[in-house]
C-alpha cells in the first residue's frame, strides 16, 4: 500500500532556531499534501494544504511566514518551522494523497514528528 | 459548537467485547466518513471509509452512517488487546475538500 515517510520522528531545538520536517511519498505520486498539528488530547488540526508546484493554502490563524511549506516535487513536501518558540512544540503530521486514487481513498499519513522547543 | 463531536474516553473493555465508537457532526455537507486508528506517537492509519448513509463491514470492523441524525459509528467485534489505540472519526464534503477530525476516543482492551 501507499507509504509516506516522515522525518525526523522527533526533534528538540532551541528557541529561535528553525526546524525542517520532510515527508516523502515512497511508492506513489502525491499531488496534494496536507500538514496537520496535534496538541496533546486534541484533534488533528489542518495547518495547510499544498499542491505540487504551487503555493500552499494556509488555514485561518496559521502564520504562513512562520510555517513555510515547499512542495517542489510529486514525492516530497517540507514544512519548516521558522524561529521556533516553545508554544510551537507539538506533534506535526503530514498526509499525502495518491494521485492515482479516487477522492478520499488515498489519504495516507506519515508517522509524525514530535517537536520540542526549549 | 465543534463541527465534529467525539467522546475522548478513555473506554476500557474486556477482551472479546463488542466496542461501539461514535461521532456526531453538524455540517450537513459532509458526505465521506472515515475512521482512523492512531497508536501513541504515530500517524493515523485509515481503517474504514464510507460514502453517505449506510453500513460497511471489513472483518471485525463495521462502520455505520446515519446522515439524517448526523451520527456515525464504528463497531469492533471480538476486540483484542492489539486494538488498544485512539480512534478518530473524520469526514469531509468530498473531492479535494479538507478533512475534519474528531478529537479521538482512547480505547483500551484489557486481556
Amino acid at each position: 500500500g501507499a507509504v509516506v515517510s516522515q522525518h525526523p520522528s522527533w526533534v528538540i531545538c532551541k528557541s529561535g532556531t528553525s526546524v525542517k520536517i520532510e515527508c516523502r511519498s515512497l511508492d506513489f505520486q502525491a499531488t496534494t499534501m496536507f500538514w496537520y498539528r496535534q496538541f496533546p488530547k486534541q484533534s488533528l488540526m489542518l495547518m495547510a494544504t499544498s499542491n505540487e508546484g504551487s503555493k500552499a493554502t494556509y488555514e485561518q490563524g496559521v502564520e504562513k511566514d512562520k510555517f513555510l511549506i515547499n512542495h517542489a516535487s510529486l514525492t516530497l513536501s517540507t514544512l519548516t518551522v521558522t524561529s521556533a518558540h516553545p508554544e510551537d512544540s507539538s506533534f506535526y503530521i503530514c498526509s499525502a494523497r495518491d494521485a492515482g486514487s479516487a477522492p478520499n481513498y488515498g489519504y495516507t499519513f506519515g508517522s509524525g514528528t514530535r517537536l520540542t522547543v526549549v | 459548537q465543534k463541527e465534529v463531536e467525539q467522546d475522548p474516553g478513555p473506554l476500557s473493555v474486556p477482551e472479546g467485547a463488542i466496542v461501539s465508537l461514535n461521532c456526531t457532526y453538524s455540517n450537513s455537507a459532509f458526505q465521506y466518513f472515515m475512521w482512523y486508528r492512531q497508536y501513541s506517537r504515530k500517524g493515523p492509519e485509515l481503517l474504514m471509509y464510507t460514502y453517505s448513509s449506510g453500513n460497511k463491514e471489513d472483518g471485525r470492523f463495521t462502520a455505520q452512517v446515519d446522515k439524517s441524525s448526523k451520527y456515525i459509528s464504528l463497531f469492533i467485534r471480538d476486540s483484542q488487546p492489539s486494538d488498544s489505540a485512539t480512534y478518530l472519526c473524520a469526514m469531509n464534503s468530498g473531492g479535494y475538500q479538507k478533512v475534519t477530525f474528531g478529537i479521538g476516543t482512547k480505547l483500551q482492551v484489557i486481556p
